[in-house]
Order: C-alpha cells, then sequence, then structure tokens
C-alpha cells in the first residue's frame, strides 16, 4: 500500500523567510514524487517532480526540493517565501507511475511580513 | 501536455438529484482519473476509468453511486447520483502524460449540495 504523510497542516513563514514543507512517503514499488499547489478557489499546478535520475529537482518560482530514499522523504523547500506563496501545498506519490496519484492532506502555507 | 476541459465548473443541486460531470482532454489517453476534494481535505482517487471496460473503483466508492462512462479515447463522464450535501467537493479530473512522467488536472467541478 502506498501512502503519503505530510507534517504540519499549516506552516506560517516570514516573507523573506525559509520555507520548508515536509513530506514522507511509503511505497513498495520506485516511487514517482509530486509537489502541487493550490491557490484558492482554483485548480491544481505542478510545482516540481522527481521521476528518476538526479535527487534534487527544481521547480517553479523558486521551489526544489531533495528525494532522499534512505529517508523516505521528499521535503519542498524555498530559500525565501514571498507573498504570493501563499497557498495549499500537496505532496502526491505514484507507485512508479505518475497517472494515478496517492496525495497528503496538504499543508497550508501562511507568509508573513 | 494535456488541456482538460470540465464542465460545469460549478453547481448547486437540490439533494436526491444527480449531476453529470463531462471531461474532455484535447489528446488521446488510455487511462482517465476521477477524483473527489471534499471542503478543506486533500484530493482523494474515486476510480480509474479505462475505454471499453468497466471503471476501477477505489475502496469506499461504488458504482452505484458514481457511475463514470468512457466512450472514447478523450472523453469520460461522472455522475454523482442521488446526492446529499456531504457529496459537496470538488470533482477533478486527471490523465498522465504521454512519457507518464506528470499527471494533468482539469480545473474541477465545485458542487454544492443544498
Amino acid at each position: 500500500a502506498q501512502s503519503v504523510t505530510q507534517l504540519g497542516s499549516h506552516v506560517s513563514v516570514s516573507e523573506g523567510a525559509l520555507v520548508l514543507l515536509r513530506c514522507n512517503y511509503s511505497s513498495s514499488v520506485p516511487p514517482y514524487l509530486f509537489w502541487y499547489v493550490q491557490y484558492p478557489n482554483q485548480g491544481l499546478q505542478l510545482l516540481l517532480k522527481y521521476t528518476t535520475g538526479a535527487t534534487l529537482v527544481k521547480g517553479i518560482n523558486g521551489f526544489e526540493a531533495e528525494f532522499k530514499k534512505s529517508e523516505t522523504s521528499f521535503h519542498l523547500t524555498k530559500p525565501s517565501a514571498h507573498m504570493s506563496d501563499a497557498a495549499e501545498y500537496f505532496c502526491a506519490l505514484g507507485g512508479g507511475t505518475a497517472s494515478k496519484l496517492t496525495f497528503g492532506t496538504g499543508t497550508r502555507l501562511q507568509v508573513t511580513l | 501536455s494535456a488541456v482538460i476541459s470540465q464542465k460545469p465548473s460549478r453547481d448547486i443541486c437540490q439533494r436526491g438529484t444527480s449531476l453529470t460531470i463531462q471531461c474532455q482532454v484535447d489528446s488521446q489517453v488510455t487511462m482517465m482519473f476521477w477524483y473527489r476534494q471534499q471542503p478543506g481535505q486533500s484530493l482523494t482517487l474515486i476510480a480509474t476509468a479505462n475505454q471499453g471496460s468497466e471503471a476501477t473503483y477505489e475502496s469506499g466508492f461504488v458504482i452505484d453511486k458514481f457511475p463514470i462512462s468512457r466512450p472514447n479515447l478523450t472523453f469520460s463522464t461522472l455522475t454523482v447520483s442521488n446526492m446529499s450535501p456531504e457529496d459537496s467537493s470538488i470533482y477533478l479530473c486527471s490523465v498522465g502524460g504521454v512519457s507518464d512522467t506528470e499527471a494533468f488536472f482539469g480545473q474541477g467541478t465545485r458542487l454544492t449540495v443544498v
């Protein structure tokens, strides 16, 4: 069975501070891992993905994530938060596929002045 | 990439009625997926729709409540039957890319049952 755990349903950071959103996964097959962002009343937007190859992946809007197999983690980071980063972030897992996904419970990021 | 159009984008329905949501993709795809996002919650996979065969439902979802059609490789419908307020959610259609390295999502159908 596959599962995704996002630690922290709400994260608050100051503008300009480091953003760290945590994601751990469990998968019996090589995982495909994704981070999606959802702005209020909008659809899902792909931030970045890991399928194979380089374990440090860079995405849009300055976000990056590192796949750590030994820790079964895929944490999302951004060096400096911007007010426009305030949104809901979902980590998602595909078991050897990008098509059929298991989503984490989401983390709402708040950015304060 | 794939462009997905969902209709309707939102609806308010009376309890006990049914709503059919349409999903149109701009390219042929083997599998289409239907997800539900309940208010303040994450996405949960309802079913996988393959062209020419019965949809495969995830645990907790049944065909009588969520019948799915897949008449061709670019189109699918999801019906939410005999609706109750608990069915108020966003319903999303999704497909995989050709190289299966990314999933693409429609904008969703925001359903409110009153």
